[in-house]
């Protein structure tokens, strides 16, 4: 079966750089979240998109935005890279009507030098 | 706002022998429940999830949890442990209404020694 597809799988900026992570849902899904987890850390929210429009919005920092696409996948843009932005980044996707569960990509590492 | 609690930074079990990972969950109104499994520099993977019905819900690989209303608690359990069952175990929360992005607990690292 389709799962979510992310890209890169792994990246390296400088600070002060910026970074765009792409998302590719499980086909016929509508809702796509955005996760980060720091090293020893839980999954943190950042942002979701319903319908190709911002749904909720979690600890997202200013420096980073999203969009979902006409075709449903989704970028994060990052943008002033700190080194506390390195962190392994997480794309999920589900069915709005659905009973809940999120289907995870297998998540793109950023590295801050 | 919902969270997650996951007592344990760590479980030690041997193999072949009962593992117990805790969870307890604060949210409004009615929750649902879930237990993902994450492996070094891999994804979450949906384990079980708990929405309504029977509180023993089974799930995924021989794991189960029950859900505990009164005691606000959805404890992962499989009654016996492999040595690949060794991984990060995160339950997460979310509630019938409102933010439908789940909220995880910090986690705990299951250890089956053979």
């Amino acid at each position: 079966a389709a799962g979510v597809i992310q890209s890169p799988r792994h990246l390296i900026k400088e600070k002060r750089e910026t970074a765009t992570l792409k998302c590719y849902p499980i086909p016929r899904h509508d809702t796509v979240y955005w996760y980060q987890q720091g090293p020893g850390q839980d999954p943190q929210f950042l942002i979701s998109f319903y319908e190709k429009m911002q749904s909720d919005k979690g600890s997202i920092p200013d420096r980073f935005s999203a969009q979902q696409f006409s075709d449903y996948h989704s970028e994060l843009n990052m943008s002033s890279l700190e080194l506390g932005d390195s962190a392994l980044y997480f794309c999920a996707s589900s069915l709005q009507g659905a009973t809940g569960e999120l289907f995870f990509g297998e998540g793109s590492r950023l590295t801050v030098l | 706002a919902q969270s997650v609690a996951q007592p344990e930074d760590q479980v030690n079990v041997a193999e072949g022998n009962p593992l117990t990972v805790k969870c307890t969950y604060s949210v409004s109104g009615n929750p649902y429940l879930f237990w993902y499994v994450q492996y070094p520099n891999r994804g979450l993977q949906f384990l079980l999830k708990y929405i309504t019905g029977d509180n023993l819900v089974k799930g995924s690989y021989g794991f189960e949890a029950e859900f505990n209303k009164s005691q606000t608690s959805f404890h992962l359990k499989k009654p016996s442990a492999l040595v690949s069952d060794s991984a990060l175990y995160f339950c997460a929360v979310r509630g019938y209404t409102g933010r439908r992005a789940l909220t995880f607990g910090s986690g705990t690292r299951l250890q089956v020694q053979p």
